[in-house]
C-alpha cells in the first residue's frame, strides 16, 4: 500500500484566519514533505522531517508552520496567509530521507481570500 | 545547478499514435530520475525510476529509458485514460532528497 492521505481536500481561508492541513501515511515511512504546486507549475519543495525531526525549510516564510506529532502524521499550520499562498498543497512521504521514491497525497486545494 | 527541461510542453496525439515523451537533465552525480503522472488537481502519482545509464523501465503502455544526458518516457498506443501531466524529476545533488522537477509534458489523447 502506498497511500498518502491528505484533509481537507478543499480549504478557503481568510487572510486573518488560522487553519491547518492534515497529511497522514502508514506505510512505516520516516520522512515526510510538504511541497507547494501552483496551476501548471511543478512542485516546489518546502519542508522535509526526517525521524520526526525538521531536517529541510526551503526559506518558507514563517505564516507556514510544520509540525510532525508522529511518525505518521504531518501538520502544517496556517495563519495569516496572503491570496498569492493559493495553491495546491501536497504531502509526500518515502522510507526514509536518503531513500528515493516519495509518494505523494492527492493534495489540498487552499484558496485564501 | 541542478535542472531539468521536458519537451514537448503540451502533446496531443490521436488513440494508439506512439510518440515520446523528453526529460534533459543537468545534474552533478545523477542518484536517481523518476518520472509521475498527474492528473489535474491530483498529487503525482509515482512511476518509475531509473538510475544509471541504459536502464529501462516498463509499466503497461509506458516506457522510460535513461542516458547520461536525457530520459525518455515512450507511450505505445495510447488510450483517452493516459491523458495527463507526466513529471520527470531528478534527486538534487545537495545532499538531501530533494526532488527537482520539471515543468511537465501535457498530454491529451483523443479517441
Amino acid at each position: 500500500d502506498t497511500e498518502v492521505t491528505q484533509t481537507p481536500k478543499h480549504l478557503v481561508m481568510g487572510m486573518t484566519n488560522k487553519k491547518s492541513l492534515k497529511c497522514e501515511q502508514h506505510m512505516g515511512h520516516r520522512a515526510m514533505y510538504w511541497y507547494k504546486q501552483k496551476a501548471k507549475k511543478p512542485p516546489e519543495l518546502m519542508f522535509v522531517y526526517s525521524y520526526e525531526k525538521l531536517s529541510i525549510n526551503e526559506s518558507v516564510p514563517s505564516r507556514f508552520s510544520p509540525e510532525c506529532p508522529n511518525s505518521s502524521l504531518l501538520n502544517l499550520h496556517l495563519h495569516a496567509l496572503q491570496p498569492e499562498d493559493s495553491a495546491l498543497y501536497l504531502c509526500a512521504s518515502s522510507q526514509d530521507s536518503s531513500s528515493y521514491e516519495q509518494y505523494f497525497g492527492p493534495g489540498t486545494r487552499l484558496t485564501v481570500t | 545547478e541542478d535542472q531539468v527541461t521536458q519537451s514537448p510542453e503540451a502533446l496531443r496525439l490521436q488513440e494508439g499514435e506512439s510518440s515520446s515523451l523528453n526529460c534533459s537533465y543537468t545534474v552533478s552525480g545523477l542518484r536517481g530520475l523518476f518520472w509521475y503522472r498527474q492528473d489535474p488537481g491530483k498529487g503525482p502519482e509515482f512511476l518509475f525510476t531509473l538510475y544509471s545509464a541504459g536502464e529501462e523501465k516498463e509499466k503497461e503502455r509506458l516506457k522510460a529509458t535513461l542516458t547520461k544526458k536525457e530520459s525518455f518516457l515512450h507511450i505505445t498506443a495510447p488510450k483517452p485514460e493516459d491523458s495527463a501531466t507526466y513529471l520527470c524529476a531528478v534527486r538534487s545533488s545537495g545532499g538531501y532528497n530533494k526532488l527537482i522537477f520539471g515543468a511537465g509534458t501535457r498530454l491529451a489523447v483523443h479517441p
